[in-house]
């Protein structure tokens, strides 16, 4: 069963950079028939995806977010991160990561539990 | 960009209720739809995918159907743990959208 586990500060102040990594248990990270991608639930509203990232370091975002994005993978530890930055209020959500199957299609089979951020001084 | 719309945006309903939610793409998407089920404090998790396919280990009271712009998703028993929100999810061009989400709540 894979198991992806979300890490980072839980207080972010404005204007600064969220930045969350993600710990992925061996066995598919490394496959080029996965992607990874970091989602968000915002307090009293739904899920909205934030950006992926490829086999070979192919990144494609939220064009709502795409200027204060970055998602990047180490191979090495088994893990990519989110940056985010600079940060308000409203970006106070709770952040998951997950994994893709490439196919034509593309949806998350696998999430983590996720981790609340709250933005605030 | 896609827009996806969810309705209802709520309901309410009873156990043994069959429960029907739609999603409507604002343009053609073939059957590149999925449905999430989200309960508070948990991982959201893939319920169906491809409009119509039913993810392993899921069960068979859960449905989807459609193509092109609208899509229904289907619980034909509700069971006490279908209580969650449910999302549809899109793909088109390396670009995800989630739709607003729907509540089932207990009548």
């Amino acid at each position: 069963q894979l198991h992806l586990q979300e890490s980072g500060p839980g207080l972010v102040k404005p204007s600064e950079t969220l930045s969350l990594i993600c710990t992925v248990s061996a066995g598919s990270f490394s496959s080029s028939s996965y992607y990874w991608g970091w989602i968000r639930h915002l307090p009293g509203k739904g899920l909205e995806w934030i950006g992926n990232i490829y086999y070979g370091g192919s990144t494609y975002y939220n064009p709502s977010l795409q200027s204060r994005v970055t998602i990047s993978v180490d191979t090495s530890k088994n893990q990519f991160s989110l940056k985010l930055t600079p940060v308000t209020a409203a970006d106070t959500a709770v952040y998951y990561c997950a994994r893709g199957v490439v196919r034509a299609n593309y949806y998350f089979d696998y999430w983590g539990q996720g981790t609340l951020v709250t933005v605030s001084s | 960009d896609i827009q996806m719309t969810q309705s209802p945006s709520s309901l309410s309903a009873s156990v043994g209720d069959r429960v029907t939610i739609t999603c409507q793409a604002s343009l053609d998407i073939g059957i590149f739809l999925n449905w999430y089920q989200h309960k508070p404090g948990k991982a959201p998790k893939l319920l169906i995918y491809d409009a119509s396919n039913l993810e392993t280990g899921v069960p068979s009271r859960f449905s989807g159907s459609g193509s092109g712009t609208d899509f229904t998703f289907t619980i034909s028993s509700l069971q006490p743990e279908d209580f969650a929100t449910y999302y549809c999810q899109q793909y088109h061009n390396l670009l995800f959208t989630f739709g607003p989400g729907t509540k089932v709540d207990i009548k």
